[in-house]
């Protein structure tokens, strides 16, 4: 079965530090992993997918297969970074599916 | 261009009575996912399509349905409401096959009463 859990249901940091939002996951095969970020009122929007290996507004994140993570890191948070983060994995149907974590609000204080 | 467009945005139905909820995607994009999100589960997975054909189906009862017309417009239906089924229903394109990367819209926000 393909899961995806995030044990944080809220972040809560102040502006200048270090964010790290965690997601394991489970899937017996080879999984694409993603972050998808809603800002408020906005619309729920990919941030970045692992197989891209990209840093997107100084966010980045790892696939480590032996602890099966995918952490979400970004060095130096930012108030814009105030968002709900959902982590998402897809497995290697081919298909579209997406198996969604629940989601961590980060909230960047000043 | 123009994201995708959920249609209606909001409404309220009673138990037993049915909802046909629409999607209009990306233009261009060929496969329109549907997804149930409430604060109780999240985000799950209701089913995809892509040419007009069903391609997935996540674990929902019978009474969850949907189609895919040729212009890759879609819509979903639920029949026989239940409480539980309140809930905000997104819709997302995707111009690449496999990609996982989902474009989505703003939600139908559906209150069973």
């Amino acid at each position: 079965a393909q899961r995806v859990t995030q044990p944080e249901k809220l972040l809560s940091v102040f502006k200048g530090a270090p964010v790290e939002l965690k997601c394991n996951y489970s899937y017996s095969g080879s999984p694409e992993l993603f972050w998808y970020v809603q800002y408020s009122r906005q619309r729920l929007q990919l941030l970045l997918r692992h197989i891209s290996r990209e840093s997107i507004k100084g966010f980045t994140a790892d696939l480590n297969k032996g602890e099966t993570s995918f952490h979400l890191k970004k060095p130096f948070a930012q108030e814009e970074d105030s968002a709900m983060y959902y982590c998402a994995l897809k497995g290697d149907t081919g298909f579209q599916k997406l198996v969604f974590g629940t989601g961590t609000r980060l909230l960047v204080s000043p | 261009k123009a994201g995708v467009t959920q249609t209606p945005r909001y409404l309220i139905k009673t138990r037993g009575q049915q909802v046909t909820l629409s999607c209009s995607p990306i233009s261009g994009h060929r496969s329109v996912s549907w997804y149930q999100q409430t604060p109780g589960q999240g985000l799950q997975f209701l089913f995809e399509y892509f040419s007009e054909t069903q391609r997935n189906k996540g674990n929902f009862p019978g009474r969850f349905s949907g189609r895919q017309f040729s212009n890759s417009r879609s819509e979903m239906n639920v029949s026989t409401l239940e409480l539980g089924d309140s809930a905000l229903y997104l819709c997302a394109s995707s111009g690449l096959a496999g990609t996982g990367e989902l474009f989505f819209g703003e939600g139908s926000r559906l209150t069973v009463l």
